[in-house]
C-alpha cells in the first residue's frame, strides 16, 4: 500500500524568504505525486504535479517542487515567500490496489509566513 | 462557472437522522470521488466512481452509500447519523488516464448532535 510523510505539522518563514514544505512517498511502481494548498474553510487547490519527465516541475503561484527517486522525496519549494502563501499544504501519492487507483494524501503541513 | 460544486455548504443534524450531500462537476470528468476531512485536517478516502461504476470503496461503514445519477453527479446519502460522522466532506472529481489530478469542491461541514 501507498504512503506519504509530511514530517512537519508546522513551517514557519519570514516573508521574502525561500520555503521548503517536505514530502516522502512509498509507493509500487512509477509514483504520480501531488501537491494541493487548502485555505480556511476552503477545498483543496491543486499546485502541481510529477508524472514523468524533468524532476523539477512548476506549478501555480510561483511554486515548484523537485522530484527525488532515490529520496522517495518531493518536496515542494518557492523561491520568495508571500504573506498569502499561509495555509494548509498537502502531498499525494496516486496509487494502485486491487480495487484500483487511489489518492493518498499525507498529513498535512501549516505554512506560517510571517511579515 | 464553479467547476465543483456542493451543497449544503453546513449541515447540522441529529443523531439517528438520515441526510445527503449533493454534488455536480461541470468539467467533464469521468471520476469523482467523496473524501471525508477529520478534525485534525486528515484526509481519507470514502469512494470513488468512473463511468457510474463503484471501484473504490474503503473500509466505510454501510451506512454511508454514494449514488451517481449520471457522470456529472455524485451525491452521497448517510443513514443513521452518529457522533462521530462529524466531518467535513469533499467532492472531487479527476480525468483518469490523462491528466490525472483531482479538483476539489467547497466541503460540506457535517455537525452531528
Amino acid at each position: 500500500a501507498q504512503s506519504v510523510a509530511q514530517p512537519e505539522d508546522q513551517v514557519n518563514v519570514a516573508e521574502g524568504n525561500p520555503l521548503t514544505v517536505k514530502c516522502t512517498y512509498s509507493v509500487s511502481g512509477n509514483p504520480y505525486l501531488f501537491w494541493y494548498v487548502q485555505y480556511p474553510n476552503r477545498g483543496l487547490q491543486f499546485l502541481l504535479k510529477y508524472i514523468t519527465g524533468d524532476n523539477l516541475v512548476k506549478g501555480s503561484y510561483g511554486f515548484e517542487a523537485e522530484f527525488n527517486k532515490s529520496q522517495t522525496s518531493f518536496h515542494l519549494k518557492k523561491p520568495s515567500a508571500l504573506v498569502s502563501d499561509s495555509a494548509l499544504y498537502f502531498c499525494a501519492v496516486r496509487g494502485y490496489n486491487n480495487a484500483g487507483n487511489m489518492l493518498t494524501f499525507g498529513g498535512g503541513t501549516r505554512l506560517m509566513v510571517k511579515p | 462557472d464553479t467547476a465543483v460544486s456542493q451543497t449544503p455548504k453546513y449541515l447540522v443534524t441529529q443523531m439517528g437522522n438520515d441526510k445527503s450531500i449533493k454534488c455536480e462537476q461541470n468539467l467533464g470528468h469521468d471520476t469523482m470521488y467523496w473524501y471525508k476531512q477529520d478534525s485534525k485536517k486528515f484526509l481519507k478516502i470514502m469512494f470513488s466512481y468512473n463511468n457510474k461504476e463503484l471501484i473504490i470503496n474503503e473500509t466505510v461503514p454501510n451506512r454511508f452509500s454514494p449514488k451517481s445519477p449520471d457522470k456529472a453527479h455524485l451525491n452521497l446519502h448517510i443513514n443513521s447519523l452518529e457522533l462521530g460522522d462529524s466531518a467535513v466532506y469533499f467532492c472531487a472529481s479527476s480525468q483518469e488516464d490523462t491528466s490525472y489530478e483531482q479538483y476539489f469542491g467547497p466541503g460540506t461541514r457535517l455537525t452531528v448532535t
